[in-house]
C-alpha cells in the first residue's frame, strides 16, 4: 500500500539473522503487525507491537519500533529454511482498517 | 477446528459469470473482513462487517456484494466477473471492531477468471 512501504526482496543464509524493514506514514497508527505468508497459504500473524513500545521480543523474533521516524523492523534470529516466505508489515489506525505493505519475499539459502 | 475457513479454495470461471465465495469463523468474533491480494501480492481491504452491519466499504465495483447472514459468516458475491477480478481473496475476523483487535485470516480463495 502507498501508506506502508517495504523492500521487496531479502536473501539470507541459513543460520544468519534476517532484518526486514518497514516504514509507514500514518502518525495515528496505534498497532503495527507482522504477518507471514508461506507459498500458497494464507496470512499468519507473527507478532504485533503497540505504538507506545520500542521493542518486543518473542523467541527468535524481535520487533523494533521507531515512532519518531515511523520505522518498524522485524529481526529473525538464526534464520531457517522454514522462514522462507513473504512478510507483510501492516498498520492499524483510527479507521479500523489494516493497511499492508507490499510484502518482503525472504529467501533462505543453504 | 479451523478458525477462519473459506470455500472454495480455488475457483476458475469464465468472464461474465456470477460466483460466490463463502467465509465462516468459529472464533465467536464480531467483526469480519474481505481483502483482495493481486498478482503483485498487494493486499487491500474491500469490506468489513461488525455484527452483520457494513462498516467499511472501500472503492469496490458494485459487482461485488458482501452478505452477512449472521456474525459468523461473511460471503462475497461477484456479478459479471472480469479478467481483472483474478486474485486471491482473503477473509479475516477480529474479536470486535477496533484498532487493537488482531485480525485472523482464512487460507484464501484463488479466483481465476478466463
Amino acid at each position: 500500500g502507498e501508506d506502508v512501504e517495504q523492500s521487496l526482496f531479502l536473501s539470507v543464509r541459513e543460520g544468519d539473522s534476517s532484518v526486514i524493514n518497514c516504514t509507514y506514514t500514518d502518525s495515528s497508527s496505534t498497532y503495527l503487525y507482522w504477518y507471514k505468508q508461506e507459498p500458497g497459504a494464507g496470512l499468519q500473524l507473527l507478532t504485533y507491537i503497540f505504538s507506545n513500545m520500542d521493542m518486543k521480543q518473542d523467541q527468535r523474533l524481535t520487533v523494533l519500533l521507531n515512532k519518531k521516524d515511523k520505522h518498524l523492523s522485524l529481526r529473525i534470529a538464526d534464520t531457517q529454511t522454514g522462514d522462507s516466505a513473504i512478510y507483510f508489515c501492516a498498520e492499524s489506525s483510527n479507521d479500523y482498517k489494516l493497511s499492508f505493505g507490499a510484502g518482503t519475499t525472504v529467501t533462505v539459502r543453504a | 477446528d479451523t478458525a477462519v475457513s473459506q470455500t472454495p479454495k480455488y475457483l476458475v470461471t469464465q468472464m461474465g459469470n456470477d460466483k460466490s465465495i463463502k467465509c465462516e469463523q468459529n472464533l465467536g468474533h464480531d467483526t469480519m473482513y474481505w481483502y483482495k491480494q493481486d498478482s503483485k501480492k498487494f493486499l487491500k481491504i474491500m469490506f468489513s462487517y461488525n455484527n452483520k452491519e457494513l462498516i467499511i466499504n472501500e472503492t469496490v465495483p458494485n459487482r461485488f456484494s458482501p452478505k452477512s447472514p449472521d456474525k459468523a459468516h461473511l460471503n462475497l458475491h461477484i456479478n459479471s466477473l472480469e479478467l481483472g477480478d483474478s486474485a486471491v481473496y482473503f477473509c479475516a475476523s477480529s474479536p470486535r471492531q477496533g484498532q487493537k483487535e488482531t485480525q485472523y485470516f482464512g487460507p484464501g480463495t484463488r479466483l481465476l477468471v478466463l
